[in-house]
């Protein structure tokens, strides 16, 4: 069974930095591509970075690139997105979701950012 | 700034049919861009329901489907239940990038 689990969120103040991590399971992790995806509260899904399947090339939205990377360690089966200067917009739970095309996209169950002073 | 664009919200009686549309502002929306189809209520985290156009997941019942129709990528429920009562969002592929449409929130009344 396909499991991705979400952690490391929690309540930061403005310009502060956290890591979020999504170990995975059930699955050959190295063999695909993943993804961050967040929802502020009451909102809509955004598509936050991507990554390939060995780590060699990522892509961001707009509104986090330069503050955020996106890594994976697949001896591990855990992806990684490192989050700097933060922003109170950038408050909302963060989903890492499995890629594939062929079998469909697996998500996580969500870890909250919240960014307050 | 590339955005897909679903309708805001759509209300279906139970027992009836509803199409959810999902359209691209680069153009027609095709095969190429994998269409995803996700359901989420409130305080959950999103379910997959369709992907690549029309592809159901084990877990998808058989009154979703996914299609392309008039240039936009298609959800259809056939005999709504009011356990469909949701938010639904679609998913494109635009090469590495992924792109949400902002929703459709389902009532059924």
């Amino acid at each position: 069974e396909v499991q991705l689990v979400e952690s490391g969120g929690g309540l930061v103040q403005p310009g502060g930095s956290l890591r979020l991590s999504c170990t995975a399971s059930g699955f050959t992790f190295s063999n695909y591509w993943m993804h961050w995806v967040r929802q502020a509260p009451g909102k809509g899904l955004v598509w936050v970075s991507r990554i390939n399947s060995d780590g060699g090339s990522t892509t961001y939205a707009d509104s986090v690139k330069g503050r955020f990377t996106i890594s994976r360690d697949n001896a591990k089966n855990t992806l990684y997105l490192q989050m700097n200067s933060l922003g109170v917009e950038d408050t909302a739970v963060y989903y890492c979701a499995r890629d594939s095309t062929t079998t469909g996209v697996y998500w996580g169950q969500g870890t909250l950012v919240t960014v307050s002073s | 700034q590339t955005v897909v664009t679903q309708e805001p919200s759509l209300t279906v009686s139970p027992g009836g049919t509803v199409t959810l549309t999902c359209a691209s502002s680069t153009g027609a929306v095709t095969s190429g861009y994998y269409p995803n189809w996700f359901q989420q209520k409130p305080g959950q985290a999103p379910r997959a329901l369709i992907y690549s156009t029309g592809n159901k997941h084990s877990w998808t019942p058989a009154r979703f489907s996914g299609s392309l129709l008039g240039g936009k990528a298609a959800l259809t429920l056939s005999g709504v239940q009011p356990e469909d009562e949701a938010e639904y969002y679609c998913l494109l592929y635009y090469g590495g990038a992924w792109v949400f449409g902002g929703g459709t929130k389902l009532t059924v009344l």
